[in-house]
């Protein structure tokens, strides 16, 4: 595609439930960020990944969160056991580099947890 | 950590007037200073970034400043418009192995008055 795609655009939880969000990055780019925005913060680092590996985790706040790139394109961010403190827009990025690359943008997935 | 501060949280000039944001940061290994334009419910986009070897770059109405020294840099936008109203959030990335992601600050709501 065009652009960096998420899905879903919206999603609305329990807490306690499992959800999956995801990232389809711009083709050829091997740089994918997630990033984390609450409302009228900037956004926050969460995990980085250069191919298929994990670079950086050290923005994931807890072992409820989790992300995978099994094949280097596609990632999906994981929370399970949602807490009211996870709502918040994740934010998905691609460079076609690395973190001095510009840092493509998707529209993010708000996540709402009741 | 890096540590990113950034003020004003709100700015309001006139329309045609210039506007000046400043960012702070605390890691001197610090090496890219991006700025990005996030206008509300839409994805942050790149209007400008620097590099810590520049003292200033320009783009058209767009000029960033930075000052190793100080540890501080600022964006510059002349002759604003009213497309220019968003939120402007600078960032800044370590050095350090490439891996970390960048760290941004919390944003200034920029507001042209007509």
């Amino acid at each position: 595609g065009a652009g960096v795609s998420q899905t879903p655009s919206n999603k609305v939880t329990e807490k306690g439930k499992y959800v999956e969000l995801r990232c389809d990055p711009i083709s050829g780019h091997t740089a994918l960020y997630w990033y984390r925005q609450s409302l009228g913060q900037g956004p926050e680092f969460l995990i980085y990944f250069q191919g298929t590996g994990a670079a950086d985790d050290s923005g994931l706040p807890n072992d409820r969160f989790f992300a995978v790139r099994p094949e280097g394109s596609v990632s999906t961010l994981k929370i399970q056991r949602t807490e009211r403190g996870d709502s918040a827009v994740y934010l998905c990025a691609s460079s076609r580099t690395g973190p001095t690359g510009e840092l493509f943008f998707g529209e993010g997935s708000r996540l709402t947890v009741l | 950590g890096e540590n990113v501060e950034q003020h004003p949280s709100t700015l309001s000039v006139q329309e045609g007037d210039s506007a000046v944001i400043k960012c702070t940061y605390s890691d001197s290994a610090s090496n890219y200073f991006p700025w990005y334009k996030q206008e509300l419910g839409k994805r942050p986009q790149l209007i400008i970034d620097i590099r810590s070897n520049v003292g200033e770059k320009k783009d058209q109405r767009i000029a960033v400043t930075l000052n190793k020294t100080a540890k501080h840099f600022s964006l510059h936008i002349t002759e604003t418009q009213p497309e220019d109203s968003a939120v402007y959030f600078c960032a800044a990335r370590g050095s350090g192995g490439g891996a970390d992601g960048l760290t941004f600050g919390k944003g200034t709501h920029l507001i042209i008055q007509p």
